[in-house]
């Protein structure tokens, strides 16, 4: 089957660094994305990589190895604002997404 | 401004009634796909559909309907035969249905079965 696994819960201290990683299990890849997602609200997208390689946005950069199926999001200088769930996404054979559990992100002062 | 609009944002209903969750883009989006969210889960997907007139069933359409009359718009009827309906519905639209594609999400319709 197809499959995609994340951490459930990382805990992070404010204006530290945190990376939070993706195994994937898939018939065809395309693309690994990350979303983040704040309780109660609509997920935003955030990245996507279709290379090996790091991309860099800001405080937010997404890694992928695709001869690994692994990839990462790492989250620099964390803020509040930073607490929520974070979902990776692959791009299957279908085109369609096949997502993570997701990955709760608490930030403690 | 831009976006997809869902409504309502709550939702209650009563077991054995059908009921339907409205989804609205101004993107000019030719991809929309609902999705199903559990507590502390991903989503899973019930219909997606790339081009007006035409849409695909996805992992866990049992028990949903849906239908693209304009590009707009893609409803989606939570029918009396879902078995557990309760659960947060999100609606997205793409560019298109290929790589690459950025979702963008309403803000989701919190379905509850009473």
């Amino acid at each position: 089957g197809q499959s995609l696994e994340q951490p459930s819960e990382v805990t992070a201290v404010e204006g530290a660094i945190v990376q939070i990683n993706c195994t994937y299990q898939t018939s065809g890849f395309y693309g690994l994305s990350w979303y983040q997602q704040h309780d109660g609200g609509a997920p935003t997208f955030l990245s996507y990589n279709a290379l090996d390689g790091l991309e860099e946005t800001g405080r937010f950069s997404s890694f992928l190895s695709r001869s690994d199926s692994y990839g990462y999001l790492l989250l620099q200088e964390l803020q509040m604002k930073d607490s929520a769930s974070y979902f990776c996404a692959v791009e299957g054979s279908n085109y369609q997404l096949i997502w993570g559990a997701g990955t709760k992100l608490i930030i403690k002062p | 401004d831009g976006g997809i609009t869902q409504s309502p944002k709550y939702l209650f209903r009563k077991e054995g009634q059908n009921v339907t969750l409205s989804c609205e883009q101004n993107l000019n989006h030719d991809a929309m796909y609902w999705y199903r969210q559990d507590p502390g889960q991903g989503l899973r997907l019930i219909y997606y559909s790339q081009i007006v007139n035409d849409f695909q069933k996805g992992d866990i359409a049992e028990g949903y309907s849906v239908s693209r009359e304009k590009k707009e718009s893609f409803p989606l009827t939570v029918t009396s035969a879902q078995k557990n309906p309760t659960a947060f519905y999100l609606c997205a639209s793409s560019i298109s249905h290929g790589t690459n594609t950025e979702a963008f999400f309403g803000q989701g319709t919190r379905l509850t079965v009473v």
